[in-house]
């Protein structure tokens, strides 16, 4: 069975610096998608990252960049330049591989709740 | 930008009322999903729906619970007699299909049994 595992319940990090939140899981399957959502305080999920289990690169968007080690199965997601804003918390997520009983489910990790500091 | 509307935001009811949860999907996604997020806790798989039927539902998914999908564009979630324990955020999501799934989450409910 896939498993996502987020080890830090809480991250502390001061503005403008950079902060790594740890993911990882448990497949064996091959093909599968990894992502990260931000929730703030205000509840709503907010898509930040994908990366496909095939990608040769680490994927990025703006200030979040993922640190994908497929041997370790491990995809953390990096924050550059910490802001405010960004205190909320923060989920790692796994679609399992498609498959004739695949339904495009999400399975989450625990989350891991993140405070800047200014 | 496309928006998954959810309403309503937020909803308290008394124990063992039927409550109705009301998602409008993207209009040009074909999968939807329920998730449920009990506070503070992680998000949880409810059910999947796709083609007008349901594709996989977790074991949350009791026979409490059902989805439909009325008129082609609202995608609802019922409970039929709430508990306590239904207290949580729910959130509707829905994708597209290919390879880069593109799930979108709505802004929740969050149902208050009391």
């Amino acid at each position: 069975a896939q498993k996502i595992t987020q080890t830090q319940p809480g991250m502390f990090v001061q503005e403008k610096e950079a902060v790594t939140l740890d993911c990882t899981y448990d497949t064996s399957d091959q093909s599968y998608g990894l992502f990260w959502y931000k929730q703030p305080s205000s509840g709503e999920m907010i898509f930040l990252i994908y990366q496909g289990s095939y990608d040769e690169q680490n994927a990025t968007e703006g200030r979040y960049s993922l640190n994908f080690q497929k041997a370790r199965k491990s995809a953390n997601l990096v924050i550059s330049a910490s802001q405010l804003g960004d205190s909320a918390m923060y989920f790692c997520a796994m679609r399992p591989p498609r498959g004739s009983s695949n339904t495009g489910k999400l399975i989450f990790g625990q989350g891991t709740t993140l405070q800047v500091k200014p | 930008e496309p928006e998954v509307t959810q309403t309503p935001s937020h909803q308290v009811t008394q124990m063992g009322q039927e409550v109705i949860l009301r998602c409008v999907p993207i209009s040009n996604h074909l999968y939807f999903y329920w998730y449920r997020q009990i506070l503070g806790q992680k998000v949880e798989f409810l059910v999947s729906f796709y083609n007008n039927e349901i594709s996989e539902k977790s074991e949350i998914f009791d026979d409490q619970f059902s989805v439909e999908r009325p008129d082609g564009s609202n995608f609802t979630l019922k409970i039929r007699s709430t508990k306590l324990e239904d207290s949580a955020m729910y959130f509707c999501a829905s994708r597209r299909d290919g390879l880069f799934y593109g799930y979108t989450f709505g802004s929740g409910t969050r149902l208050t049994v009391v």
